[in-house]
């Protein structure tokens, strides 16, 4: 059964850092790309960025380049997103996803985890 | 790159059939077979529906169904069930640089 869970959310002052981890189980960890999607309180999914399978190609969008780094560990199984100069609006649940392909929609979610920005 | 519209509700009677639009442009949508749908209910992750337009996975219902023409792909949900009240997401492949583009999202109640 294929298995993500994330961790790492929390509270977090503007301007603090935080780094998600995402533990995959139950399929062959490297052979997939692996995604974040984020969702704001009440609000709709939004995607954040993606990771190819051997994480040499990397992809986010406008509002998270140059803060948040997308990176993986496939010796452990584990995919990381490092979130630095945070802001309000990165309030959200972060989901771990996993795709085929990079060029591809995801196909298996985590539960998400938390992330709340506030002073 | 914008958010994929869709309706903000939509609402059925238990065994009616409703269809969800999903609108987008020619450089998503439009432009690649790589459309999805998903199923959210509250506090819990997405569900993946239907997958590169049309395609369902193992273990999800023929009653929900998705097609194509242009911009624009939808999502049927037929012999509707008091449990398909959910929010529900479509997501397409919008290239090299956006890489994915959501749907706004679409809440379904069954009355």
């Amino acid at each position: 059964e294929v298995q993500l869970l994330e961790s790492g959310g929390g509270l977090v002052q503007p301007g603090g850092s935080l780094r998600l981890s995402c533990a995959a189980s139950g399929f062959t960890f490297s052979t997939y790309a692996m995604t974040w999607v984020r969702q704001a309180p009440g609000r709709g999914l939004e995607w954040v960025s993606t990771l190819s399978r051997n994480g040499g190609s990397s992809y986010s969008t406008d509002s998270v380049k140059g803060r948040f780094t997308i990176s993986r560990d496939n010796s452990k199984n584990t995919l990381f997103l490092q979130m630095d100069s945070l802001r309000v609006e990165d309030t959200a649940v972060y989901y771990c996803a996993r795709s085929d392909v990079v060029a591809s929609t995801p196909n298996y979610w985590g539960r998400g985890t938390l992330v709340t920005v506030s002073s | 790159q914008s958010a994929l519209t869709q309706p903000a509700s939509v609402s059925g009677s238990p065994g009616q059939s409703i269809t969800i639009s999903c609108t987008g442009t020619s450089s998503d949508v439009g432009n690649y077979n790589l459309v999805s749908w998903y199923q959210q209910h509250p506090g819990k992750a997405p569900k993946l529906l239907i997958f590169e337009v049309s395609k369902r996975p193992s273990g999800v219902s023929y009653r929900f169904s998705g097609t194509k023409s242009g911009n624009t792909a939808s999502l049927t949900i037929s012999g509707l069930q008091t449990d398909d009240g959910a929010d529900y997401y479509c997501c397409s492949y919008a290239g090299s640089t956006t890489l994915l583009v959501f749907g706004t999202g679409t809440k379904v109640t069954v009355l």
